[in-house]
């Protein structure tokens, strides 16, 4: 198995841009799980899906985050408007059960100008 | 909710030395699970433990569960300079729909 996939790997964009962030988990995992790593806040989490219906929205910073799971190979986090704040690393991760190990991709890294 | 809480925050030492690095959590877990991150990378899963157990080994890598302390802790043995890495205890529960709980990591540098 190829593992997570992440893309793009960087972007950079200027402040009130879209940006799309997509992710593909390890196929036959149900769960996904969307965080964000900075070095002043950490590893958070944000979101994360079971057989790609949310069940945890409460880490999603604003209304500007919305993430998507329209299939169980496919994930969008999308941020509209973009805005300095949000320049992190973005990683997807996905397991088979959500107590159990994840999996984690390279990670997308964002920087807002 | 921070569940895990990993000590020190960074540690340094020499080629050869051990390395152990601690966390303590809160609430009751199905298991404890530790994650290694190389600068720039995403985070590798190491070793899981689960609640009925006590001790268990991986290589170089030695993790201890206390649950009356609630409490664990990685050794890595005869370090080396690849293992210069953040390390992350995360706790699971068997509850359904929940995930992992991620600690602040502890930043480990080994010199040669």
């Amino acid at each position: 198995d190829a593992g997570v996939i992440q893309s793009p790997r960087h972007e950079v964009t200027e402040m009130g841009q879209e940006v799309t962030l997509r992710c593909k988990p390890i196929s036959g995992h149900d769960y996904l799980f969307w965080y964000r790593q900075t070095m002043m806040r950490g590893l958070e989490l944000l979101i994360y899906f079971n057989n790609n219906v949310p069940i945890d929205d409460s880490g999603m910073p604003e209304d500007r985050f919305s993430a998507k799971m329209p299939n169980a190979s496919f994930s969008t986090l999308k941020i509209q408007p973009s805005e300095p704040r949000d320049s992190a690393v973005y990683f997807c991760a996905s397991s088979l059960t959500g107590g159990e190990t994840q999996y984690f991709g390279p990670g997308t890294r964002l920087l807002v100008l | 909710s921070q569940q895990g809480e990993e000590d020190p925050q960074a540690l340094s030492i020499q080629e050869g030395e051990n390395a152990t690095m601690n966390c303590s959590y809160k609430t009751s877990i199905n298991n404890l699970q530790w994650y290694r991150q190389n600068s720039g990378r995403g985070l590798v899963h190491l070793i899981l433990i689960r609640s009925n157990e006590r001790e268990k080994h991986s290589g170089r890598l030695r993790v201890t569960l206390d649950t009356s302390k609630k409490s664990s802790s990685l050794l890595i043995t005869a370090s080396r300079a690849a293992d210069t890495a953040s390390y992350f205890c995360a706790t699971g529960t068997n509850q359904a729909g929940t995930a992992l709980i991620f600690g602040k990591g502890t930043t480990l540098s080994v010199s040669s």
